[in-house]
């Protein structure tokens, strides 16, 4: 079936980086792209990723490799405020304009 | 100001009242979606619309339906809702050349007793 995998949480400190991962099994593929919630919020858009590489946005980046069907979001300097939710999606090619989520990962940061 | 608007933002029913959540947006965008999101399940995409008049189903649209009658609007209509249908709904549009980059409405959060 058709399905994303993150972590469920991950903790980091102020300042510090942190990697989330996501893997992914789409029957197509037309990108990976990556939101922040936060907690009752509306998702906000962060980056997306079409070939292979790195795409930096200022703290964010994120990572996509197709041939090992995963990306990464990478948090740089992390604040107190990027505490919050983070989602994967994957948009399907071909017939079908689909588009699946992660289940989401917790980010807790700490002082 | 662009946004993605939804009305109601709260709303309270009851089993087999039929409902109408509406989704507006003043971007000009093709693609519009809903999605509903439960704890531990993430955003699964109930209904998806690439122009007026083309919708196409999502993940999860059984017990769902809508409409694209004009490119701003995209309703979503539980004919007989039921409790398990309780949920936090978003609307969201894009441009459907674009990144992937959707936005999103504020969230309307159902609860069907």
């Amino acid at each position: 079936g058709q399905s994303l995998e993150q972590p469920s949480e991950v903790t980091a400190v102020e300042g510090a980086i942190v990697q989330i991962n996501c893997t992914y099994q789409t029957s197509g593929f037309y990108g990976l792209s990556w939101y922040q919630q936060h907690d009752g919020g509306a998702p906000t858009f962060l980056s997306y990723n079409a070939l292979d590489g790195l795409e930096e946005t200022g703290r964010f980046s994120s990572f996509l490799s197709r041939s090992d069907s995963y990306g990464y979001l990478l948090l740089q300097e992390l604040q107190m405020k990027d505490s919050a939710s983070y989602f994967c999606a994957v948009r399907y090619g071909g017939a079908t304009n689909k588009l699946i989520f992660g289940t989401g990962t917790l980010l807790a940061v700490q002082p | 100001e662009a946004q993605v608007t939804q009305n109601p933002r709260y709303l309270i029913t009851v089993t087999g009242k039929k409902l109408t959540v509406t989704c507006s947006q003043n971007m000009n965008h093709e693609y519009m979606s809903w999605y509903r999101q439960d704890p531990g399940l993430g955003l699964r995409q109930i209904y998806y619309s690439m122009n007026v008049e083309v919708t196409d189903k999502g993940d999860v649209p059984e017990g769902y339906k809508v409409s694209r009658k004009e490119k701003r609007n995209f309703p979503l209509i539980l004919e007989s809702p039921s409790p398990n249908q309780t949920s936090l709904y978003f609307c969201a549009s894009m441009v459907e050349s674009s990144y992937n980059e959707q936005f999103f409405g504020p969230g309307t959060r159902l609860t069907v007793l």
